[in-house]
């Protein structure tokens, strides 16, 4: 079965930690993504990745960076964490070429305190 | 970012009753995507649609991809609990970050015993 896995379900972290949220998926897909989901917001797209070593800014990429060494794994960082950042984060990955949508993780609940 | 609008924003049904969304865009999609989000988890694809005018179903759903390529709908027939959740659609253009998904805010369905 076919799977993008996040390391957490749950976090909770302390304001100006560094955090760390790691995604791999095991489908050989090119893309990678990283949204997070508000109440009332929907998904909102941080960071995004066509290929290894590359990364582009999604809508909010303020306060995130990430990391994308090996095709199969994805890493969004919290460079100082605060409390705004409390959220639950998704990742997901798909194929170039569209057409086939995206698969997701199961999400990691952060809790900022 | 571009949002697709997705409405109503929340229901709440009976068992048994039927349920319609949708969602409508200024721009042209090639692909309608729909996803369904249960509690606590990332959202698993449900239907996808390729062509202007297709009516796909999956079990008790039913969706479509508009004539005009702008909209999509979702039916769902004879609700049960299980049918609780959030529910996006989702639209793709072509190529680049053209191919990268748009999500609706979502509808949150509550299903009254």
């Amino acid at each position: 079965d076919v799977k993008v896995t996040q390391s957490s379900r749950y976090l909770v972290k302390r304001t100006g930690e560094k955090v760390f949220l790691e995604c791999v998926q095991d489908m050989d897909h090119e893309n990678m993504f990283w949204y997070r989901q508000d109440p009332g917001l929907g998904l909102r797209l941080i960071y995004f990745s066509y290929d290894v070593k590359m990364k582009e800014k999604g809508d909010i990429p303020e306060g995130y960076s990430v990391s994308r060494e090996k095709k199969e794994r994805f890493s969004l960082i919290l460079e100082s964490a605060s409390t705004n950042q409390t959220s639950m984060y998704l990742c997901a990955s798909s194929y170039t070429g569209g057409g086939y949508g995206y698969t997701f993780g199961s999400g990691t609940r952060l809790t900022v305190v | 970012g571009q949002q697709l609008n997705q409405s109503p924003q929340s229901m709440f049904i009976q068992e048994g009753e039927d349920v319609s969304m949708n969602c409508t865009s200024s721009s042209i999609f090639n692909t309608w995507l729909w996803y369904k989000q249960d509690p606590g988890e990332g959202p698993v694809l449900l239907i996808a649609l390729y062509k202007a005018g297709e009516l796909t179903s999956n079990g008790r759903l039913t969706a479509q991809f508009g004539i005009t390529r702008k909209d999509s709908f979702l039916n769902i027939s004879a609700s049960i609990p299980s049918d609780v959740g959030i529910y996006f659609c989702a639209g793709q253009g072509y190529g680049g970050s053209q191919g990268n998904l748009i999500f609706g805010k979502g509808t949150k369905l509550s299903v009254k015993p």
